[in-house]
């Protein structure tokens, strides 16, 4: 079964600064999906990223970016010029390249603070 | 506007008595999945739903009943709650595909006393 870890309960950036959030993951699968969900006070859960493992570039989304190291099974997220409206709970999830693989297996979140 | 649906947003209920949280989609999507939120352990998946009639238990099953009889609905029942299903419950849907990106629904928060 696959695992996801995001050690980092807490983090904490100044505002217009960048931040980087850790995710590990175990899978013995060669194709999947890995994404960050950020998870505003409101408890909705927005998708900010995803990246597929059979591509060796990088995903972007404007400030943000992954860093995917997938022999490492490593898939942090950069926040660039962090914002007060950054401030969340983010989730790293995986998910099976399977086309039954819908499920999504999240780590357990890291609660960013972004300071003024 | 495509979106996922849930009622109640919020539930305070008692031990034993059953209830039922609501969730549709109007994207036409094939999966549907429920799953809760508890602090320290993340987002696990309950049960899902390939498809009309087809349902399965996901990681977390005990305690919880669904249905699929229409494409748009997926609801969760609780027929006897007890405390430690008191959590956040976020419903998901998506396409079958394997690309298929999943919509998550606004989340219930459920506390039973």
């Amino acid at each position: 079964a696959q695992t996801v870890t995001q050690s980092q309960p807490e983090m904490s950036v100044q505002e217009a600064e960048t931040v980087t959030l850790s995710c590990t993951y175990d899978t013995s699968e060669s194709d999947y999906y890995l994404f960050w969900y950020k998870q505003p006070p409101s408890r909705q859960m927005i998708l900010v990223i995803r990246q597929e493992a059979y591509k060796q570039q990088n995903a972007t989304e404007n400030r943000f970016s992954v860093n995917f190291q997938k022999a490492a099974k490593s898939f942090s997220l950069k926040i660039s010029d962090s914002q007060l409206g950054d401030a969340a709970m983010y989730f790293c999830a995986y998910r099976t390249f399977m086309e039954y693989g819908n499920k999504l297996v999240f780590g357990a979140g890291t609660i960013l603070r972004v300071k003024s | 506007e495509a979106q996922v649906t849930q009622n109640p947003r919020y539930l305070i209920t008692v031990t034993g008595k059953k209830l039922t949280v609501t969730c549709s989609q109007n994207m036409n999507h094939e999966y549907m999945s429920w799953y809760r939120q508890d602090p320290g352990l993340g987002l696990r998946q309950i049960y899902y739903s390939m498809n009309v009639e087809a349902t399965d238990k996901g990681d977390v099953p005990e305690g919880y009943k669904v249905s699929r009889k229409e494409k748009r609905n997926f609801p969760l029942i609780l027929e006897s709650p007890s405390p430690n299903q008191t959590s956040l419950y976020f419903c998901a849907s998506s396409l079958r595909t394997s690309t298929g990106t999943q919509y998550f629904g606004p989340g219930t928060r459920l506390l039973v006393l």
